[in-house]
């Protein structure tokens, strides 16, 4: 019953190194998403990919750069870091795509950059 | 503007006590409307969701939505230390992205 499952748990790197987040579902689902979650701002969406082999833009994604390995994983990688990355990182998946179909979320990355 | 507006909190209120969160947002063609609960250093859990006006009710949560007024809100009843959390609201139109409120910490006192 692991569903998500994200790693590292946390992680601090500085300014400029680069770095991979790791994202694994168990649920056989088709859609996986990244968000980061920063305080006062809610989640914003960096990536998403509806499908294996598919990745879309969300709504912040400079500085990242992601690639959907199989079905089970999705990973997120910052090539240079900036201080302004530090965040904490959610991984989510979903069946599809359907409007009504909830978002399972791993239980974060905390990312800090120096 | 964001297109989706929560009160932070934080809010801190007694065992038992009726709870009201509440978020508003901007664009029309937002149709479903889903609220999580997140505990701290965990990731967000659904707690209800809904795609029309009106009252949806789930135990003790029920989750309201205006349509007209852009207007959600998600009430609890009876609550409990173990609701000490931080809700956030999320709203999705047609297309696959989710727009999540700023979210509001909630503490209840035994």
């Amino acid at each position: 019953n692991a569903g998500v499952t994200q790693t590292p748990k946390f992680q601090v790197l500085k300014t400029g190194q680069s770095m991979t987040l790791q994202c694994a579902q168990d649920m056989n689902h088709n859609s996986m998403y990244w968000y980061r979650q920063d305080p006062g701002m809610g989640l914003r969406l960096i990536y998403y990919s509806a499908s294996e082999g598919t990745t879309d833009k969300g709504e912040v994604p400079n500085g990242y750069n992601v690639s959907r390995l199989n079905k089970r994983e999705f990973s997120l990688r910052l090539e240079s870091a900036a201080p302004s990355q530090t965040s904490v990182y959610f991984c989510a998946s979903t069946p599809g795509d359907r409007e009504e179909q909830p978002q399972h979320f791993g239980d974060g990355t905390r990312l800090s950059i120096l | 503007q964001k297109e989706v507006e929560q009160d932070p909190g934080p809010l801190s209120v007694p065992e038992g006590a009726i709870v009201s969160l509440n978020c508003t947002y901007s664009n029309s063609a937002f149709q479903y409307f889903m609220w999580y609960r997140q505990y701290s250093r965990k990731g967000p859990e659904l707690l209800m969701y809904t795609y029309s006006s009106g009252n949806k009710e789930d135990g003790r949560f029920t989750a309201q939505v205006d349509k007209s007024s852009k207007y959600i809100s998600l009430f609890i009843r009876d609550s409990q230390p173990s609701d000490s959390a931080t809700y956030l609201c999320a709203i999705r139109g047609s297309a696959r992205q989710l727009t999540f409120g700023s979210g509001t910490q909630l503490t209840v006192l035994p």
